[in-house]
Parts: structure tokens; C-alpha cells; sequence
């Protein structure tokens, strides 16, 4: 069966400090892997996809970046965190192919300070 | 614009009672729509799935509902559990498009002893 790691669960960063989020994926291969970010009373916004190694997709310009150095992993990047940058930051995965079809995983809680 | 309305925000209820959750949804074209349970602080995962031709679909406890030409869906709790509060997300899958899904915000149920 297939599992999605997240770590860290918590993180508490001040402003301006770097980031670094991994995700990481078993039980498949070659999956489409996504961030999203939930902020409080929010829904989710996707904020980068990716379909295969080395290939990202940015939905919306920020202050974040997103890399995928391995098939199942996927790394969600930043050089200065801004305190806007506080939330839930889930990453999924989902079959090649099937777009809709996305599994989360259990999201990394990101306060700044 | 494509959008997903859920409602009502939050809702309280007694172990044992019935509910019922709305979706509206203006995506067009409509390929399917997944409610997720997302437990506090935690992913969502997804409870049900249905494409535009089908009308209903139960998971245990849970049954959704949909009208694709109204654009409207509801998910029914029968015989509510403590275990059952969470937040309850609607999410829409457009038939074109890369990687889109558009996530309502959730409607946040309390079941209370």
C-alpha cells in the first residue's frame, strides 16, 4: 500500500529565516506530487506540482519554491520566510494520469514569527 | 469564475443525530466532485467520489449526494459519532485543465455527547 510522509509536523521559524518542508511518497512510482497550503478558515491552495523529476508547476507567484530531486520526493523551499507565510502545508500525491485523484498526507504546521 | 460554496460553516450536533452538508459549485465542465473528512490538524482523506452521472454514493455512514444540473451536492451523516467532528471539504474537479481542483472551505461539524 502506498504511504505519504510529512516532516516536520510543527514549525515555528522567525522572519526571514529559511525553510525546507519534505515530502516524501512509498508504495508507488512516477506519481504527480502537489503542495498545498490551508490557511485558518481557508480551503486549500494548491501551490506547486509536480509530474516527474526535475519538473515543477508554480500556481501561484510567492515567496516559495518547490523541487523534486527523487521520484517520491518532494521538497518545499524558501530563503525568507515572511510571516504570511504561516499555515498548514499539506502535500499529496496522486496516479499518473488521474488528476483528480489525490491522496494527502498529515501536513506540517507552520507558524512564523 | 469557478467556485465552491459550502455550507453551513460550522454546525453543532448531538451523538445520534442525522446532518446534512451542502456543496454549490459553479465549476464548468464538471468531471467529479470528493468530499474529504480532514480531522483537526491533520490531511484530508477522501470519504466519497462521484462524476457527473451519478447521483448518489455511501461510504458506512456517510452518503453524497449530487445534482449536476442544479450544481449542487450534500453529504448526510446518519446516527452521528464523537469521532465524526471534523472539518468536511467539497472539492470539484473541472473536466479540462492541468492540475486544478477547486476546494470549498470546508464546513466544520462538532458532535458533542
Amino acid at each position: 500500500s502506498q504511504t505519504i510522509h510529512q516532516w516536520p509536523a510543527t514549525l515555528v521559524q522567525p522572519v526571514g529565516s529559511p525553510l525546507s518542508l519534505e515530502c516524501t511518497v512509498e508504495g508507488t512510482s512516477n506519481p504527480n506530487l502537489y503542495w498545498y497550503r490551508q490557511a485558518a478558515g481557508r480551503g486549500l491552495q494548491l501551490l506547486f506540482y509536480s509530474v516527474g523529476i526535475g519538473q515543477i508547476s508554480s500556481e501561484v507567484p510567492q515567496n516559495l519554491s518547490a523541487s523534486r530531486p527523487q521520484d517520491r520526493q518532494f521538497i518545499l523551499s524558501s530563503k525568507k520566510l515572511l510571516l504570511s507565510d504561516s499555515g498548514f502545508y499539506l502535500c499529496a500525491w496522486g496516479h499518473r494520469g488521474v488528476r483528480y485523484e489525490q491522496y494527502f498526507g498529515p501536513g506540517t504546521r507552520l507558524t512564523v514569527t | 469564475k469557478n467556485q465552491v460554496e459550502q455550507s453551513p460553516q460550522s454546525l453543532i450536533i448531538l451523538e445520534g443525530k442525522n446532518c446534512t452538508l451542502q456543496c454549490n459549485y459553479t465549476v464548468s465542465p464538471f468531471s467529479n466532485l470528493r468530499w474529504y473528512k480532514q480531522d483537526t490538524g491533520r490531511g484530508p482523506v477522501s470519504l466519497t467520489i462521484m462524476t457527473f452521472s451519478e447521483n448518489t454514493k455511501s461510504n458506512g455512514r456517510y452518503t453524497a449526494t449530487l445534482d449536476a444540473d442544479t450544481k449542487q451536492s450534500s453529504l448526510h451523516i446518519t446516527a452521528s459519532q464523537l469521532s465524526d467532528s471534523a472539518s468536511y471539504i467539497c472539492v470539484v474537479s473541472p473536466r479540462s485543465g492541468a492540475n486544478n481542483l477547486f476546494f470549498g472551505t470546508g464546513t466544520r461539524l462538532t458532535v458533542i455527547p
